[in-house]
């Protein structure tokens, strides 16, 4: 099973409201990731989480919050967002944090924020 | 100047034509080095690992020229179907010991009949 899901699919949001983006793997992976990608842009780093910890934020602003309960979960909580936030949001995940060809991404969340 | 750069395209070739990627990085520390492929609105997915001997997967030929920090795609006998944008990437070890993967802004290709 190489496959990363993430929901939901689509979000719309407003500048007020919460909302979290989830994703989940089952390969055994200890590496995840977030990515934001803009239209006719290439995928930018957001976080990286190395065995359920956080070992990158790429200065990334505090209304973006990720956690990782566990091996397998990786979410991302949103709040007060702005309508420039409004991207793809990527999941990905590797064997391991040094194995960058085991990487796997996500279909992603399409999101718009209002 | 970027730290991956490519030719934005679009590249439109005809079907069964031979075309070529090119994609150079900024950072010499940069330790490994891939193609992903995208089609539109999909998720990015690993087309091949680059190696500096140079390596091939059916019609795809990858090559990395340390030295010129430069990295190609050769994609032969092209294929409708082959129609998608094809992104350079570049993974870094970071100041924290971390790895960091660098996307390019992607070459599109299309292949018409």
């Amino acid at each position: 099973d190489t496959e990363v899901t993430q929901t939901p699919k689509h979000l719309v949001m407003g500048m007020t409201n919460k909302k979290s983006l989830k994703c989940e793997q089952h390969m055994g992976h200890r590496a995840m990731y977030w990515y934001k990608q803009k239209a006719k842009k290439p995928p930018e780093l957001m976080f990286v989480y190395s065995y359920e910890k956080l070992s990158i934020n790429e200065s990334v602003p505090s209304r973006f919050s990720p956690e990782c309960p566990n091996s397998s979960l990786l979410n991302l909580h949103l709040h007060a967002l702005q309508p420039e936030d409004s991207a793809l949001y990527l999941c990905a995940s590797s064997q391991e944090a040094g194995r960058p060809e085991t990487q796997y991404f996500g279909p992603g969340t399409r999101l718009l924020v209002l | 100047r970027k730290e991956v750069e490519q030719d934005p395209g679009p590249f439109n070739v005809p079907e069964g034509a031979t075309v070529a990627f090119n994609c150079t990085y900024s950072n010499s520390a940069s330790q490994s080095f891939f193609w992903y492929r995208q089609d539109c609105r999909k998720e990015p997915k690993l087309l091949m690992s680059v190696y500096s001997s140079g390596n091939e997967d059916g019609r795809f030929t990858a090559q990395l020229n340390r030295a010129s920090q430069y990295i190609s795609l050769l994609i032969r006998d092209s294929k409708l179907s082959d129609s998608a944008t094809y992104l350079c990437v570049v993974n870094c070890v970071t100041e924290g010991g971390g790895n960091k993967l660098t996307f390019g802004t992607g070459t599109q290709l299309k292949v018409e009949l």
